[in-house]
């Protein structure tokens, strides 16, 4: 079974609806993240949280809510949908750096693809 | 916003021959540099992780160098495969309370058969 796993995969929905992407993983990591990728553009960082009272806006928050339920699950949510959040979203996690060192390697999640009418 | 540029863009290589590109990162307050593979259709999978100017990492017929004081790191992909192809992306670790990656665009990798 996947570590991070990602629903739904694939999500076809109208300007102005509300959606929800889920992740969860079975990693026992701390932190969790959501990216977008654009064509042409690197993942660019939306929200993150280190742990479940932990919530930080990453580089393109405006748009976009999340929720950490539990350590396992980290739900990214579009209040108002619109045409220009048509992207692929990842989940990753990592795990504490190690002590003295950033290292901070993230694991992803298979993606959702979401486009918005 | 930390600029981590990566290049070329995309390249094509025959199947066999060497290649090799690059990241190019702020070179002040290093903390450490990800190489990512990402094949299309799957995730990014962690390739190498480097924290010491001067590292080099090795994992098969992949390797990688990093230059901090100058701000860049190689990945060499020698004796090219099909299955090589895939976009490679750099990540700049960025710390000072932060923690977050920040990627470049990635090198898209074509090796043709």
């Amino acid at each position: 079974d996947a570590d991070v796993t990602q629903t739904p995969r694939n999500r076809i929905t109208k300007t102005g609806k509300r959606i929800m992407l889920e992740c969860s993983q079975t990693k026992g990591h701390d932190r969790m993240y959501w990216y977008r990728q654009d064509p042409g553009l690197g993942l660019r960082l939306i929200y993150y949280s280190f742990d479940v009272k932990d919530i930080n806006k990453g580089e393109i928050s405006d748009g976009y809510s999340v929720s950490r339920q539990a350590q396992a699950k980290f739900s990214l949510s579009l209040e108002s949908a619109i045409p220009n959040q048509t992207a692929l979203y990842f989940c990753a996690t990592s795990d504490l750096p190690i002590a003295g060192g950033y290292t901070d390697t993230q694991y992803f999640g298979p993606g959702t693809r979401l486009t918005v009418l | 916003i930390l600029n981590v540029e990566q290049s070329p863009q995309s390249l094509h290589v025959q199947e066999g021959d060497s290649t090799n590109f690059t990241c190019s990162f702020p070179s002040s307050n290093f903390y450490a540099l990800h190489w990512y593979r990402w094949e299309t259709a799957k995730s990014p999978e962690a390739l190498f992780v480097m924290t010491l100017n001067g590292d080099e990492k090795k994992k098969g017929r992949i390797s990688a160098t990093l230059n901090t004081k100058e701000g860049y790191s190689y990945l060499y992909i020698k004796g090219s495969q099909p299955e090589d192809s895939a976009t490679y992306l750099c990540a700049f670790f960025v710390g000072a309370g932060s923690y977050q990656l920040t990627f470049g665009k990635g090198t898209k990798l074509s090796v043709i058969p």
